[in-house]
């Protein structure tokens, strides 16, 4: 089963209006998560790395303002796109490690009408 | 700049055929490298990883490393239309997670 859990799933919002989705380590602890973007038929980027009790580290050319990271527990973070516009739209993904292996949440498909 | 690369594909192999894709770095350093699938419209989940020089087989999947030459490779054994995925190669240059880079993926497609 899955052991990184990410919702919602699917998530349709309105232009100007907040999106948060979750991300939950399952069965272990993660003191630190990773939240990225992937645009139609291209590889995955790194948006930023998200800290247990810390403030989140920002990859160049993402807005820290506009996708605030939230990583209140050891299995829980949460990315917010606020003020989502349609150029938002896009599959976000979570990643949680356990030991070496890397593990994905379902991903969100958010889409900015 | 740290890289990862990939020939993009598509990869079309017939059914029951061998499939291989390749996977390049830039860094010496590298520690640990990983293979993952991406089904369309889905998350990428882990096939194989690797830490040493040479081969690690699981049932129909072998991954090959050589770090003097810096590729990595996933070879899948007879060949499945559910094979066809994009995948995805991910090298880990340091102990810190955030050090993990995917490259571009190779779109593989089965054909029955």
């Amino acid at each position: 089963g899955a052991v990184v859990s990410q919702h919602p799933s699917r998530v349709i919002c309105k232009s100007g209006t907040s999106v948060k989705i979750e991300c939950r380590s399952l069965d272990f602890q993660a003191t630190t998560m990773f939240w990225y973007r992937q645009f139609p038929k291209q590889s995955l980027m790194l948006m930023a790395t998200s800290n247990e009790g810390s403030k989140a580290t920002y990859e160049q050319g993402v807005e820290k303002d506009k996708f605030l990271i939230n990583h209140a527990s050891l299995t829980l973070s949460t990315l917010t796109v606020t003020s989502a516009h349609p150029e938002d739209s896009s599959f976000y993904i979570c990643r949680a490690d356990r030991g070496a292996e890397a593990f994905f949440g379902q991903g969100t498909r958010l889409t900015v009408v | 700049q740290k890289e990862v690369e990939q020939n993009s594909g598509p990869l079309s192999v017939p059914e029951g055929a061998i499939a291989s894709l390749n996977c390049t770095y830039s860094d010496r350093g590298s520690q640990s490298f990983f293979w993952y699938r991406q089904y369309s419209g889905k998350s990428p989940e882990l096939i194989m990883f690797i830490y040493s020089n040479g081969d690690k087989e699981d049932g129909r999947f072998t991954a090959q490393l050589n770090k003097a030459s810096q590729y990595v490779s996933l070879l899948i054994r007879d060949s499945q239309p559910s094979d066809s995925a994009t995948y995805l190669c991910a090298v880990n240059w340091g102990e810190a997670g955030n050090m993990l880079t995917f490259g571009g993926g190779t779109r593989l497609m089965v054909k029955p």
